[in-house]
């Protein structure tokens, strides 16, 4: 069975870092792409980071990618040896307080849709 | 970055009833295109990938179709449990962008 634990949310002043974890199981984590999307209260969902598996092609293993807003403040990590994802938020912003959700991707080429995710954790961005 | 539309934002439907509801990019995706539902206090389930590929598990009451810039997600006959927010996502292209949701509720 597939399982994702997200860890590491919590409240911190506004230009503050926090990591989140996401510990995962149940499936061969080194293959598959993994994500993190967030939802601001009462908001929808924002694909924040991706970083690609290896169970792709070889030149695209382990690239990452995030949306404008965080690029340059957010790293998206992997081991592959703990079976766990990472994302260091620096220079945090309100506006970046969330649910913070941890997703694999459904196939392994690096296009794929989202298929099991966890339970999110919460980060608060305020002073 | 592909921009994703969603209509209605919310649609009121009667149980048992056929809830249609509408995905626009911005730009072609050919069919990378997935449904997830999200119910309060929740996490996202995928419903549908591929445009009309349904999840493991999923019932056959859900349908997704269409392709390039324009896709449907169909349910056939609302029950209790479907009452929820859906969303569309693109993952033709990074950064993956999800439409803003239709909250579908009880008529």
């Amino acid at each position: 069975e597939v399982q994702l634990l997200e860890s590491g949310g919590g409240l911190v002043q506004p230009g503050g870092s926090l990591r989140l974890s996401c510990a995962a199981s149940g499936f061969t984590f080194s293959y598959y792409g993994m994500n993190w999307v967030r939802q601001a209260p009462g908001k929808g969902l924002e694909w924040v980071s991706g970083i690609v598996g290896s169970g792709g092609t070889s030149v695209s293993a382990g690239y990452t990618h995030y949306v404008d807003s965080v690029k340059g403040r957010f790293t998206i990590s992997r081991d592959n040896s703990k079976n766990t994802l990472y994302l260091q938020m620096n220079s945090l912003r309100a506006e970046d307080t969330a649910v913070y959700f941890c997703a694999k991707d459904l196939g392994r080429s690096g296009f794929s849709s989202l298929d099991f995710w966890g339970q999110g954790t919460l980060v608060t961005v305020s002073s | 970055e592909i921009v994703m539309t969603q209509s209605p934002a919310t649609l009121s439907v009667s149980p048992g009833e056929r809830a249609t509801l509408s995905c626009r990019a911005s730009q072609s995706i050919s069919s990378t295109l997935a449904w997830y539902q999200q119910k309060p206090g929740q996490a996202p389930r995928l419903l549908i990938y591929g445009a009309s590929t349904r999840a493991t598990g999923i019932p056959a009451r859900f349908s997704g179709s269409g392709s390039g810039t324009e896709f449907t997600l169909t349910i056939s006959s609302l029950q209790s449990e479907d009452f929820a927010v859906y969303y569309c996502q693109q993952y033709d292209d990074w950064p993956r962008t999800f439409g803003q949701g239709t909250k579908v509720g009880i008529k």
